[in-house]
C-alpha cells in the first residue's frame, strides 16, 4: 500500500519542453506539498495546498505550475524546461497545517533531469 | 526567517557504535517542532524522530534519541548501537506554528558506518 506515490520516477528531457509530475496520497490527508531538492542534496518547499487552495508558494519562477483537482493530487506542471531545473521533486501529505505534529509523509522522488 | 544549519556535511562511525548528529536552528517562536528525517540511497525520506519544542523530555525512538537544548537552540541526533543500515543522509528539519506547516531543511549531514 503506497501512501504517497508520485509518476514518473525518472524524467528525462530536453530544455525548452513542457512537462508534469504527478502525485496521489491515499492517506485521506488535507494538505500537499513539493519540494525540491537540488543536486547539493539541500531541500526546500515549492508550494502547499491544503483543500485543493494554494497556501504557501516560495519564491519558485512562474514556469512552475501546480495544480489540484483534488485533495488527494497534487500535480506539478513545468514549461519550458531550463538546465538549472534538474533536481529530485519530492511529493509530500500532511493532516494538515497547524496544530500537533502533523507529519509530513514524503513520496519517493521523482528525479528531473533536463540535457 | 527559519534558518536550520548542520555543520556536519560527513560523518563516520564504527559498527556497533554510537555516533552524535549536530543540528542548530534560528528561530522567534516560541512554540515549534523539530524532526529528523532518514534519506538512504534508496531516495525515500523517512522521519527518524521527532520534538515538540514545549515538550523538556527529550525524544527517544529505540537506537534513535535527541538532545534537544531549547535555549541554545540545538537539536543533535544520537544514533546508538549503529547499524549498516543507519548509513544515510540525515536532514534535520523545523516546523513552525505560522507558516503552514512547511519544513525548513539543514543541509544534510551523510552519515559512513564502517562494519
Amino acid at each position: 500500500d503506497t501512501a504517497v506515490s508520485q509518476t514518473p520516477k525518472y524524467l528525462v528531457t530536453q530544455m525548452g519542453n513542457d512537462k508534469s509530475i504527478k502525485c496521489e496520497q491515499n492517506l485521506g490527508h488535507d494538505t500537499m506539498y513539493w519540494y525540491k531538492q537540488d543536486s547539493k542534496k539541500f531541500l526546500k518547499i515549492m508550494f502547499s495546498y491544503n483543500n485543493k487552495e494554494l497556501i504557501i508558494n516560495e519564491t519558485v519562477p512562474n514556469r512552475f505550475s501546480p495544480k489540484s483537482p483534488d485533495k488527494a493530487h497534487l500535480n506539478l506542471h513545468i514549461n519550458s524546461l531550463e538546465l538549472g531545473d534538474s533536481a529530485v521533486y519530492f511529493c509530500a501529505s500532511s493532516q494538515g497545517t497547524s496544530g500537533g505534529y502533523n507529519e509530513q509523509f514524503f513520496g519517493p522522488g521523482t528525479r528531473l533531469t533536463v540535457l | 526567517a527559519q534558518t536550520v544549519t548542520q555543520s556536519q556535511p560527513e560523518m563516520s562511525v564504527q559498527e556497533a557504535e554510537t555516533v552524535t548528529l549536530s543540528c542548530t536552528y534560528d528561530t522567534s517562536e516560541s512554540d515549534y517542532y523539530l524532526f529528523w528525517y532518514k534519506q538512504p540511497p534508496s531516495r525515500q525520506m523517512i522521519l527518524v524522530i521527532r520534538q515538540e519544542a514545549y515538550k523538556q523530555q527529550n525524544a527517544t525512538e529505540n537506537r534513535f534519541s535527541v538532545n534537544f537544548q531549547k535555549a541554545a537552540k540545538s537539536f543533535s541526533l544520537k544514533i546508538s548501537d549503529s547499524q549498516l543500515g543507519d548509513a544515510a543522509m540525515y536532514f534535520c528539519a523545523y516546523r513552525g506554528t505560522f507558516a503552514g506547516n512547511m519544513l525548513t531543511f539543514g543541509g544534510g549531514t551523510r552519515l559512513m558506518v564502517k562494519p
